[in-house]
């Protein structure tokens, strides 16, 4: 299994242009989730889904849209880059999004956006 | 709000140094806990978790972490650190009943061990 993959991992964007971030995962996971990391702010939740066609808005959903028309991806769209969109995102998924093995999520290796 | 609190920005160590890094949340009904770990340049790995029976629970690379209810707490220790566990660590919460399968994070914690 290749677990959670992401594409690109590095990316420079101008104010103003749009891109997908790809995820997948071959775990056949229900639960997929992103997240941005910033320095002093541990990891945020941008947006998640609990299963294909069923995605909600996390901590921080503002600038970025998904969808999830499959079980194994998930990509993120940044709609207009700004320069406060410049992080690294994360993408994560998990086999059991309810019940008592809840919450252990697998990371992906990230993509390193710089937004000018 | 559910939030994760981890009490140190940064440690600084010296090899064979014990240690442990603080970790309280804010539920006050069942939890799941985990710390992850990012190594320099690297995503996030899972190094322990808990979700029921004993408290004291056991990780990779010699680490463990005690779950205190009372004290809403989930605090890492390892006995004798090495350079190599350098890293990034984050404590995380699943709370039961809340957004299906979101884990809170805390701000981090950076380890650095000097050899």
């Amino acid at each position: 299994n290749a677990g959670v993959t992401q594409t690109p991992k590095f990316q420079v964007l101008k104010t103003g242009q749009s891109m997908t971030l790809q995820c997948a995962q071959d775990m056949n996971h229900e639960y997929m989730s992103w997240y941005r990391q910033d320095p002093g702010m541990g990891l945020r939740l941008i947006h998640y889904s609990v299963g294909a066609g069923i995605t909600d808005q996390g901590e921080v959903p503002n600038g970025y849209n998904v969808s999830r028309s499959t079980t194994e991806d998930f990509p993120l769209r940044l709609l207009s880059a700004a320069p406060s969109q410049t992080s690294v995102y994360f993408c994560a998924s998990s086999y059991r999004p309810s019940g008592s093995a809840r919450g252990e999520q697998f990371f992906g290796p990230g993509t390193r956006l710089t937004v000018l | 709000a559910q939030s994760v609190s981890q009490h140190n920005h940064h440690v600084i160590l010296s090899e064979a140094a014990s240690l442990e890094l603080g970790c309280n949340y804010s539920y006050g009904g069942t939890v799941n806990l985990f710390w992850y770990v990012q190594y320099p340049g690297q995503h996030l790995q899972l190094l322990l978790k808990y979700f029921s029976g004993d408290p004291l629970v056991k990780g990779i690379k010699g680490f463990e972490a005690e779950f205190i209810k009372s004290k809403f707490s989930f605090n890492l220790r390892k006995p004798s650190v090495q350079w190599s566990d350098t890293a990034e660590y984050f404590c995380a919460v699943n709370a039961w009943g809340g957004s299906q399968g979101n884990l809170i994070f805390g701000k981090g914690t950076k380890l650095s061990v000097k050899p």
